[in-house]
């Protein structure tokens, strides 16, 4: 079974500075598809980033971006010029494709706190 | 343009009720799925459906049933409510099972 691991239960960062959110995570399989949802105080889960396995460019989005390990089985996340609003829950999870029985596999997250 | 949309967003039950979380969807997605998110324990997926009239368990199935009448609804029923069902729960819907998934806003569930 596939396991995801967020080693930082909570982390802090001064407005406009970088911060490296970590996630390892454990699977046999060669291709499949890694995430990072965001959720702010409202509850709301939002989708930031997607990564597939197969490609070895890390994706971007705007100031997230990722560093995608293969090998090290890694995925972490950077935060570039963090604002206020980046505070929240930071959940990676993982997805084999075609699974049926545990499609997403979630990390027990980090909490973020952005510092003015 | 309403998305996935779950009621209520708060509930309290004492223990033996019973009570149906509701999950609509408005994008005509197959995949529909409920997770329960307990403190320090992520998202743990209860019951899923691949498309109407098919359900399967998830990793954390008791306590609960589903059925999957249409496409856009899939509501999660606890048969007797627990203490331990207390919990905050999700539903989420994706065009296939491996494409990305949309959460309703949750619903903030006590087992008193």
């Amino acid at each position: 079974a596939q396991t995801v691991t967020q080693s930082q239960p909570e982390m802090s960062v001064q407005e406009a500075e970088t911060v490296t959110l970590s996630c390892t995570y454990d699977t046999s399989e060669s291709n499949y598809y890694l995430f990072w949802y965001k959720q702010p105080p409202s509850r709301q889960m939002i989708l930031v980033i997607r990564q597939e396995a197969y490609k070895q460019q890390n994706a971007t989005e705007n100031r997230f971006s990722v560093n995608f390990q293969k090998a090290a089985k890694s995925f972490s996340l950077k935060i570039s010029d963090s604002q206020l609003g980046d505070t929240a829950m930071y959940f990676c999870a993982f997805m084999k494709p075609n699974s049926g029985n545990t499609p997403l596999v979630f990390g027990k997250g980090t909490r973020l706190s952005v510092i003015a | 343009n309403a998305g996935v949309t779950q009621t209520p967003k708060f509930q309290v039950l004492k223990t033996g009720q019973s009570m149906t979380l509701q999950c609509a969807q408005d994008m005509n997605h197959e995949y529909m799925s409920w997770y329960r998110q307990d403190p320090g324990m992520g998202l743990r997926l209860i019951h899923y459906s691949v498309g109407a009239g098919i359900t399967d368990q998830g990793e954390v199935p008791n306590g609960y049933n589903v059925s999957r009448s249409t496409t856009e609804d899939f509501p999660l029923r606890l048969l007797s409510a627990a203490p331990s069902q207390t919990s905050v729960y999700f539903c989420a819907s994706s065009y296939q099972v491996n494409t990305e998934a949309f959460f309703g806003q949750g619903t903030r569930l006590t087992v008193v």
